[in-house]
């Protein structure tokens, strides 16, 4: 049984298209977040949610909605996707709420934009 | 404040020692390290707490000093299977809510 699974693994769109990345994990874990990895692999938290509600947003573009319908699952939307939203992204889940217990990472999603 | 990592990339033999470096420029609760292979994901390898410790799991091993703010990562003897990119993630002891901030990762090759 897979810990923390994202779907789809490989997304390919065109600009200004929308598109979703669901994520899900059955640790049983209160903490979720979304980390986005660049092309030059630096991996940086875009969102962390704890038992559905949001805890952080980092200065990520208004463009990017996360939605937690509950405490296993944290769903990443993206409208009207640019370029340079081109990356890996990765959900992870811990059991603490400031991460200081260990993360588990789904296995990525890498978007293209073209 | 995101940590810096040093070397940024190392190769090294079947057999070899390495260390990988991590230093901050905050006081740091905490230190976490990852290692990612190629295509994957981020795979936790171990926490160190404030309060001095050193961790070891088989031949990989760390040590954080507080009062530096730094922490290595030792692998010895190294296999194959070491290669990847490390990660090590510090969490600040006065940061409140900010989350825990990634370095830019060691590259480690291990070649036969």
């Amino acid at each position: 049984d897979t810990a923390v699974s994202q779907t789809p693994k490989y997304l390919v769109t065109q600009m200004g298209n929308d598109k979703s990345i669901k994520c899900e994990q059955n640790l049983g874990h209160d903490t979720m977040y979304w980390y986005k990895q660049d092309s030059k692999k630096f991996l940086k938290i875009m969102f962390s949610y704890n038992n559905k509600e949001l805890i952080i947003n980092e200065t990520v573009p208004n463009r990017f909605s996360p939605k937690s319908p509950d405490k296993a699952h944290l769903n990443l939307h993206i409208n009207s996707l640019e370029l340079g939203d081109s990356a890996v992204y990765f959900c992870a889940s811990s059991q603490d709420v400031w991460g200081r217990t260990e993360a588990f990472f789904g296995q990525g999603t890498r978007l293209t934009v073209v | 404040q995101q940590p810096v990592q040093s070397p940024q990339a190392v190769i090294l033999r079947e057999g070899e020692d390495a260390v990988i470096n991590c230093s901050s420029s905050k006081a740091l609760y905490s230190v976490h390290w990852y290692r990612q292979k190629h295509g994957e994901a981020p795979v936790f390898l171990m926490i160190l707490l404030k309060g001095g410790e050193q961790k070891g799991h088989e031949k990989i091993s760390a040590s954080f000093n507080e009062k530096k703010q730094q922490s290595s990562l030792y692998l010895t003897a190294s296999q194959l299977s070491y290669s990847g990119t490390y990660f090590c993630g510090t969490d600040e002891i006065y940061s409140g809510n900010t989350p825990l901030v990634f370095g830019k990762g060691t590259r480690l090759s291990v070649i036969a």
